[in-house]
C-alpha cells in the first residue's frame, strides 16, 4: 500500500520569501502524486499533479512541484510566497492503475508573516 | 464557480446517537465520495459512490456507516451510532469522472461526540 510522509507540521515563512514544502511517499512503482490547499473554512482544492512526463509540474496560484524518483520526493515550491498563502496544504499519492482514491498526508501548515 | 457545499458545519451529538452529514456535490458531477480527518491525523478516504451505489469504501466504513443520494441534489453520510471516536472533520468531494482525479472538496462537517 502506497503512503505519504509531510515531515513538517508547520512552516513558517516572511511574505516574499521562497518556499518549499516536503512530501516523500512510498510506493512500489511510480505512482499519482497530488498537493492539495486547504485555505481556512475551505474545502481542499487541488494545486497539481503529476502523472507522468516532465518531472517539473506547474500548478495553480504560483506553484510548482517536482517530481525525484530517487529521493521518492515531489516537493512544493513557490518562488515568492503571499500572504494569502497561509494555509494548510497536503500531499496525496495515488497507485497509477485501479483505485482512483488518493491516500494523503498529514498536511502543513504554512504561516506567512508580514 | 460552482462549488460542494456541506451542512452543518459543526455538529454536536451525544455518543449513540445517529447523525446525518449533508452535502450537495456540483450539479454535473457524477461520481460522489467522504473523506474524515481527526484533528492532527491523515485525511482519511471513506467512501466512493457512483450510478448510485457504492463504488469504493475503506476499513472504516463499518456498517455504522451508510451513504445515499435521497434526491437528484444532495449526498448524505450516516453514522448510525455515533461513538467518541467518530469526531473529526466530515468532508465530501465530488467529481465528473475518476481519471482525472478532480476532487472537488466541500468545506467539511466538524462533527464532536460527547
Amino acid at each position: 500500500a502506497q503512503s505519504v510522509t509531510q515531515p513538517d507540521i508547520h512552516i513558517t515563512v516572511s511574505e516574499g520569501a521562497s518556499l518549499e514544502l516536503r512530501c516523500n511517499y512510498s510506493y512500489g512503482a511510480t505512482p499519482y502524486l497530488f498537493w492539495y490547499v486547504q485555505s481556512p473554512g475551505q474545502g481542499l482544492q487541488l494545486l497539481l499533479k503529476y502523472f507522468s512526463g516532465d518531472t517539473l509540474v506547474q500548478g495553480i496560484k504560483g506553484f510548482e512541484a517536482e517530481f525525484k524518483r530517487s529521493q521518492s520526493s515531489f516537493n512544493l515550491r513557490k518562488p515568492s510566497v503571499h500572504w494569502s498563502d497561509a494555509a494548510e496544504y497536503f500531499c496525496a499519492v495515488a497507485p497509477s492503475g485501479g483505485s482512483y482514491i488518493p491516500t494523503f498526508g498529514r498536511g502543513t501548515s504554512l504561516i506567512v508573516h508580514p | 464557480e460552482p462549488e460542494v457545499t456541506q451542512t452543518p458545519s459543526h455538529q454536536v451529538t451525544q455518543m449513540g446517537q445517529e447523525v446525518i452529514l449533508r452535502c450537495v456535490p456540483i450539479s454535473n458531477h457524477l461520481y460522489f465520495y467522504w473523506y474524515r480527518q481527526i484533528l492532527g491525523q491523515k485525511v482519511e478516504f471513506l467512501v466512493s459512490f457512483y450510478n448510485n451505489e457504492i463504488s469504493e469504501k475503506s476499513e472504516i466504513f463499518d456498517d455504522q456507516f451508510s451513504v445515499e443520494r435521497p434526491d437528484g441534489s444532495n449526498f448524505t453520510l450516516k453514522i448510525r451510532s455515533t461513538k467518541l471516536e467518530d469526531s473529526a472533520m466530515y468532508f465530501c468531494a465530488s467529481s465528473l469522472d475518476r481519471q482525472s482525479y478532480e476532487q472537488y472538496f466541500g468545506p467539511g462537517t466538524r462533527l464532536t461526540v460527547t
